[in-house]
């Protein structure tokens, strides 16, 4: 089993739309959480870190259930600057796990 | 404040060529750093991952290889790529013990 994994879509949404992207992991362990946003041919940029109690930065919410073992990423009023592959990252240990990412893409 | 440099951006190099990749931090001491490839359409794999000078750690079996010969110098190395080898080559450092990674601007490697 993968250590995380998510759907790797594509999801295509209008602008304005509101859109969510779900990640689970496997190790119960892991200790901290994390989404990317990487643009074509560029390098993966920290989004934000997922806190336990849910966090929010503008238009992004993120929110981590320990129980269920995933984390989700929610965009609202999508902007068509917020088209990239969004990554989720979970680190266990010593060790970063990324999944393979979650490509959108917001239509005028 | 705290930046990384990699460098070259683009490279094409023959199969069976040598292979030398950099990368640098700046701004910070005892970062752990670390080396991951993504190949096309793929997600990232972790490489090799240092928490200190000369210390090194393979996570896959390859013909890559990696040193740490100064505290915040990271190098990738070959001695004969492969067509395999082809990807986009990532450097990332992270404070000791707290928050997430921070990326180079990556290595485009095109082994021909």
């Amino acid at each position: 089993r993968k250590e995380v994994e998510q759907d790797p879509g594509p999801f295509n949404v209008p602008e304005g739309a509101t859109v969510a992207f779900n990640c689970t992991y496997s190790n119960s362990a892991s200790q901290s959480f994390f989404w990317y946003r990487q643009d074509c041919r560029k390098e993966p940029k920290l989004l934000m870190s997922v806190y336990s109690s849910g966090n929010e930065d503008g238009r992004f919410t993120a929110q981590l259930n320990r129980a269920s073992q995933y984390i989700s990423l929610l965009i609202r009023d999508s902007k068509l600057s917020d088209s990239a592959t969004y990554l989720c990252v979970v680190h266990t240990g010593n060790q970063f796990y990324f999944g393979t990412g979650t490509s959108l893409t917001v239509i005028p | 404040s705290q930046t990384i440099h990699q460098w070259p951006a683009t490279l094409v190099q023959p199969v069976g060529s040598p292979l030398s990749l950099e990368c640098t931090v700046e701004g910070t001491s005892n970062p752990n750093l670390y080396w991951y490839r993504q190949a096309a359409g793929r997600g990232l794999q972790l490489l090799f991952y240092s928490v200190g000078i000369g210390q090194i750690s393979s996570e896959v079996p390859q013909n890559l290889s990696a040193s740490r010969p100064q505290d915040r110098q990271f190098i990738l190395s070959s001695k004969k790529l492969l067509l395999s080898d082809s990807g986009f080559y990532l450097c990332a450092w992270r404070p000791t013990g707290t928050g997430g990674y921070t990326f180079g601007s990556g290595t485009r490697l095109t082994v021909v």
